[in-house]
């Protein structure tokens, strides 16, 4: 069975600092990868997604990701976080030989930005 | 267009109770999937519905079952209720035009209390 692992449970910045959260997956085969935010309050969002093609993928909010194959990896960067960008970031994977709608979750990711 | 309705959204029940969760997808979205999600587990997987049909289920107790009816809308039913399935109860709709396999939009979520 595929697992996914996020680096970081809690990450505290401060604003315009830089972001990167880790993300790494086993499967051995062909993988869907996404980030999804769930913002104070609000529900579980996507954030952006990577299905084949260009390894880095831009998603909203001036979020990016990259997938290093290699790796195993999905890492999430954002260039200068901005207070709104306070919420909780999950890494999650949909293996092929799962189902349609099928995903493996991290643990998710905290992070808070200080004004 | 509207997006995925769960409805209770607050319940509380007590031990050895059963209850039914619903939630309408998006129109025009084929797949429902429910996912659990608690503090110690984070998000997981609980079953996934297409077109009626169960395609996927995860690790979880018999207790826990689902169906999905021919209009795409769906219930899960937690029998004999114990303290630890206190959780949020997140629906996912998915499968519609242009999107691509776990890419997933999500409810607002059921909020379970076993007393």
């Amino acid at each position: 069975a595929q697992s996914v692992s996020q680096h970081n449970h809690h990450v505290i910045l401060s604003e315009a600092a830089s972001l990167e959260l880790g993300c790494n997956y086993s499967y051995g085969g062909t993988v869907n990868l996404f980030w999804y935010v769930q913002y104070p309050g609000q529900h579980l969002q996507l954030l952006l997604k990577y299905f084949s093609g260009d390894p880095l993928v831009k998603g909203i909010k001036g979020f990016e990701a990259e997938f290093i194959k290699s790796k195993f990896s999905f890492n999430l960067r954002k260039p200068s976080v901005q207070w709104s960008d306070t919420a909780e970031y999950f890494c999650a994977v949909n293996a092929m030989n799962s189902g349609y709608s099928t995903l493996t979750f991290g643990k998710g990711t905290m992070l808070l930005v200080s004004p | 267009k509207a997006g995925v309705t769960q409805t209770p959204r607050y319940l509380i029940k007590t031990r050895g109770q059963q209850v039914t969760l619903s939630c309408s997808p998006i129109s025009g979205h084929r797949s429902v999937s429910w996912y659990q999600q608690t503090p110690g587990q984070g998000l997981q997987f609980l079953f996934e519905y297409f077109s009626e049909t169960q395609r996927n289920k995860g690790n979880f107790p018999g207790r826990f079952s689902g169906r999905q009816f021919s209009n795409s809308r769906s219930e899960m039913n937690v029998s004999t209720l114990e303290l630890g399935d206190s959780a949020l109860y997140l629906c996912a709709s998915g499968g519609g035009p242009e999107t691509f396999a776990g890419e997933l939009f999500f409810g607002e979520g059921s909020r379970l209390t076993v007393l």
